[in-house]
């Protein structure tokens, strides 16, 4: 059975760096095929995509977030890392990881996802 | 970036009603289409993937098709456990994107 649950602050001040982690549970992400993304949602808001690892350490970013978006894995504890700089408030969101199976990016398990505020 | 459109954004309907959503893309992504459910502080959950194909353990009222740049995803035969939000999502290209979303509200 997949799971996963993201973990990270819940306040964050504006300029300060994010780092969330979501450790996962049921595969294995050195496995091939397999992946790892984040997605987030502003509160009453749209889905929308952040960053996606790859089990062969491939990345791939929003192009409207890719200047402060940085994704890696732990294979060893089953763990990705994002981090997010310069926080602003336009940034406070629900976030979640989730696994995309091999073959196309579709995402077929969810965390629960973390609501992290950005206030001063 | 390839941008999705759902409509509608929002319709109400009744337990045992049929519902049609619709999903367009600005160019064709072939078949490469997911349709996820969303419930109130909950995360999304995929029902549909490759356009047409069930997740295993959703139910059989829930039905996706179509290809290249327009889909729908219906519901037959409406539940009270389906009163929800729901978005669909490309995966022919980066970057990933979603569509702005349909709430099914109960009428």
């Amino acid at each position: 059975q997949i799971t996963l649950k993201e973990s990270g602050p819940t306040l964050v001040k504006p300029t300060q760096t994010l780092t969330l982690t979501c450790t996962f549970s049921g595969f294995s992400l050195s496995s091939s095929g397999m992946g790892v993304g984040w997605i987030r949602q502003p509160p009453g808001k749209a889905l929308e995509w952040l960053a996606l690892i790859y089990w062969d350490d491939d990345k791939r970013y929003s192009p409207s977030l890719k200047s402060r978006l940085t994704i890696t894995k732990d294979t060893s504890k089953n763990q990705v890392v994002l981090t997010m700089t310069n926080m602003d408030p336009v940034d406070t969101a629900t976030y979640y990881c989730a696994h995309r199976p091999p073959g196309v990016n579709y995402f077929d398990y969810w965390g629960q996802g973390t609501l992290v505020t950005v206030s001063s | 970036d390839i941008q999705m459109t759902q409509s509608p954004s929002s319709v109400s309907a009744s337990v045992g009603d049929r519902v049609i959503i619709t999903c367009r893309a600005s160019q064709g992504i072939n078949r490469y289409l997911a349709w996820y459910q969303q419930k109130p502080g909950k995360a999304p959950e995929r029902l549909i993937y490759a356009a047409s194909s069930l997740q295993s353990g959703v139910p059989s009222r829930f039905s996706g098709s179509g290809s290249g740049t327009d889909f729908t995803l219906t519901i037959t035969s409406l539940q009270p456990e389906d009163f929800a939000t729901y978005y669909c999502q490309q995966a022919n290209s980066f970057p990933i994107t979603f569509g702005q979303g349909t709430r099914l509200e109960i009428k």
